[in-house]
């Protein structure tokens, strides 16, 4: 089955430090890639998209993510995190060949200190 | 910017009693899903729906859920008897095309 990893449940770094969030997926030779962040109570926001072309992808709020095909990730990245940065940030995943659903993975808290 | 708006933004209901769920997709969006999320568990898809018909769902929208799109503009997940276990935050989404989705900020429902 279809299947997305973020393997730390937990972050926390300084303010102004860099970020790196991990993202594996399974298989698939199609993957339509996102990252989306979720405040406490809230929505969904999308950060950003990758569908093809350049695997460096730029999105909102400073954040970046970039394809890695040959190693099946996509981890989102951030050079200066700041305090409002702090929510829980998840990777999801849409294989062509399955459909349109979106698979999430479970989910990574963002902790901001100052 | 366009929103999906889901109301109410919390519904506590009776285990047992039925819930609707109710979802305005973006206008010019065809493509219509719904997913959950319990709390502290990753968000799950439930269904998806196009050309007034479900194309996709799974293993968990079993025979107690539905969805409807009543009219033109709205897009209704029923859940006709309630369980504990169906407390979760439920998602709305549409999107233009296949992979554009767009989430509304959810419902909470809590089965007591």
């Amino acid at each position: 089955a279809q299947s997305v990893t973020q393997p730390d449940i937990h972050i926390t770094v300084s303010e102004g430090a860099s970020l790196e969030l991990r993202c594996n997926y399974s298989y698939g030779a199609t993957p339509y890639l996102f990252w989306y962040v979720q405040s406490p109570g809230q929505g969904l926001q999308l950060l950003l998209k990758y569908f093809s072309g350049d695997t460096l992808v730029q999105g909102i709020k400073g954040f970046e993510a970039e394809f890695k095909r040959s190693q099946s990730s996509f981890n989102l990245r951030k050079p200066s995190v700041h305090w409002s940065d702090a929510a829980e940030y998840f990777c999801a995943v849409a294989f062509m060949e399955y459909g349109n659903k979106l698979v999430f993975g479970a989910g990574t808290i963002l902790r901001v200190k100052s | 910017e366009p929103e999906v708006t889901q109301t109410p933004s919390h519904q506590v209901t009776q285990m047992g009693q039925e819930v609707i769920l109710r979802c305005v997709p973006i206008s010019n969006h065809l493509y219509f899903y719904w997913y959950r999320q319990i709390l502290g568990q990753k968000v799950e898809f439930l269904v998806s729906f196009y050309n007034n018909e479900i194309s996709e769902k799974s293993e968990i929208f079993d025979d107690q859920f539905s969805v409807e799109r009543p009219d033109g503009s709205n897009f209704t997940l029923k859940i006709r008897s309630t369980k504990l276990e169906d407390s979760a935050m439920y998602f709305c989404a549409s999107s233009p095309e296949t992979y554009g989705y767009t989430f509304g900020s959810g419902t909470r429902l809590t089965v007591v």
